[in-house]
C-alpha cells in the first residue's frame, strides 16, 4: 500500500542512548517533515526536508540531527536521548504548496 | 509568525447533536488551511482543507469556511455520530511547513 511508513513503533531508551527513527514514503512527494506530538501542545515541527540532500530546522530542533540522503528516506537521529524527549513522533510527507499532508502511524518512544 | 488557536477540549456530544470546534489562525501572507483528525493508535488524517478566502471544505459530513476577515476556519457538522469520536487537529499550511493547533477531543456518546 502507497504511503508513509515508520520504523520502530515502539521504543524504549535509557538516557544516554542513541538511536534513528526511518521514514520511508513511496508517492515521490519532495517535502518530508518530522513532528513530535505531546498532550496538550499539539504537533511540533522537529526538521524537515524540501527535497534529497535538504534538511532544516523547525519550531524545536535541539537534540535531533536529520538526513535525506534518498529522496524516499528521511532519518530522524537522536545522539543523546533524554526524558524530555518521550514522545510520539510522527513522519509526515507532501507535494508542494497547497496539498495536505500524508502522515505516518507514529513511533512511541520512551526515555528512562 | 503563523500559528494556530483552537477550541479546547474535551468535547462530549450525544449522537446527532450539532458540533463546532472553533479554530482561528494568525498567519502571514496566504496560507492555506486544514482540518485532520487522528484516530486511536494512528496518525493523523487529512479530513479537509480550503486553500484560499471564502473557500469552503467538505468531507463526510464536515465543512469549514476559510474567513479572512475573522482569521478563522471552524468545524462544523450537522449531526455528529459515535464513529467522530477522535481528536481533530486544526493546521495551517505556508509555503515549506504547517503548523497544527494543541487539538480537540470529541467524544460522541450513544
Amino acid at each position: 500500500n502507497a504511503g508513509v511508513t515508520q520504523t520502530p513503533k515502539f521504543r524504549v531508551l535509557k538516557t544516554g542512548q542513541s538511536m534513528t527513527l526511518l521514514c520511508a514514503q513511496d508517492m515521490n512527494h519532495e517535502y518530508m517533515y518530522w513532528y513530535r506530538q505531546d498532550p496538550g501542545m499539539g504537533l511540533r515541527l522537529i526538521h524537515y526536508s524540501v527535497g534529497e540532500g535538504t534538511t532544516a530546522k523547525g519550531e524545536v530542533p535541539d537534540g535531533y540531527n536529520v538526513s535525506r540522503l534518498k529522496k524516499q528516506n528521511f532519518l530522524l537521529g537522536l545522539e543523546s536521548a533524554a526524558p524530555s524527549q518521550t514522545s510520539v513522533y510522527f513522519c509526515a510527507s507532501r507535494y508542494p504548496t497547497g496539498y495536505g499532508y500524508t502522515f505516518g502511524s507514529g513511533t512511541r518512544l520512551t526515555v528512562v | 509568525g503563523n500559528s494556530v488557536t483552537q477550541m479546547e477540549g474535551p468535547v462530549t456530544l450525544s449522537e446527532e447533536a450539532f458540533l463546532t470546534i472553533n479554530c482561528t489562525y494568525t498567519a502571514t501572507g496566504y496560507p492555506s488551511l486544514f482540518w485532520y483528525v487522528q484516530y486511536p493508535g494512528e496518525g493523523l488524517q487529512l479530513l479537509l482543507k480550503a486553500t484560499k478566502a471564502d473557500d469552503k471544505g467538505s468531507n463526510k459530513g464536515f465543512e469549514a469556511t476559510y474567513r479572512k476577515e475573522t482569521t478563522s476556519f471552524h468545524l462544523e457538522k450537522g449531526s455528529v455520530q459515535v464513529s467522530d469520536s477522535a481528536v481533530y487537529f486544526c493546521a495551517l499550511g505556508s509555503n515549506n511547513d504547517m503548523r497544527f493547533g494543541a487539538g480537540t477531543r470529541l467524544t460522541v456518546k450513544p
